[in-house]
């Protein structure tokens, strides 16, 4: 099947730097791709719409400025926090939309776990 | 964008079958139906993809009625490795629309 994946799977970070997260789509070309976040226990929250050649659509209340999205080309959405702090520390699970002939399916990449210390 | 209604836990036995039932009363025409197995610590795992009636994979069941308001995931003789929170989505995937997360049946599998 389709395969989406994201690196680093974990990262730890001092406050007040920056850490890139990315999404890359191996089996096919992602026009679009998005961005979760999800803390212990809960379900996922959409961040952001990451659309190849043009700005993310942000989330209401998602800082735009703080969580800086890039997607590249067809196979690659990056995720920048930028100035971190422990706050931002959680679970960050991108996923993209993969059109096999049957309509669109989204599929998720494995997750990466950051801890700003 | 549908709204899903799941069961927030549900316990079964091995070998049994496992039925769980997602509610979505305001589906659009152009939405699919899509099930998601979560570990913890993983992104969501696709499981099964369906519009109407019935879909069968190698590893679940999807039923959903004509009027398409509810669908049911069905996994047949579950292991303990099932164990995990499943999701349900509704949305109009060819359209790029995103996918909103509700808040998943947390399934326990018990020897």
């Amino acid at each position: 099947g389709a395969v989406v994946s994201q690196h680093p799977s974990w990262v730890i970070c001092k406050s007040g730097t920056s850490v890139k997260i990315e999404c890359r789509s191996l089996d096919f070309q992602a026009t679009t791709m998005f961005w979760y976040r999800q803390f212990p226990k809960q379900s996922l929250m959409l961040m952001a719409t990451s659309n190849e050649g043009s700005k993310a659509t942000y989330e209401q209340g998602v800082e735009k400025d703080k969580f800086l999205i890039n997607h590249a080309s067809l196979t690659l959405s990056t995720l920048t926090v930028t100035s971190a702090h422990p706050e931002d520390s959680s679970f960050y699970i991108c996923s993209a939309s993969w059109d096999r002939g049957l309509g669109n399916t989204i599929y998720f990449g494995e997750g990466s776990w950051l801890t700003v210390v | 964008l549908a709204k899903t209604t799941q069961p927030i836990s549900m316990d079964s036995y091995e070998g049994q079958e496992v039925n769980i039932t997602c509610s979505h009363n305001n589906i659009a025409t152009n939405d699919y139906i899509t099930w998601y197995q979560q570990f913890p610590s993983q992104g969501p795992r696709f499981i099964i993809q369906g519009y109407k009636t019935k879909v069968t994979n190698e590893v679940a069941s999807l039923f959903i009625p004509a009027d398409r308001k509810s669908s049911t995931l069905s996994l047949p003789r579950v292991s303990l490795s099932d164990t995990a929170v499943y999701y349900c989505l509704v949305g109009d995937y060819n359209a790029g629309n995103m996918l909103t997360f509700g808040g998943g049946t947390r399934l326990m599998v018990k020897p």
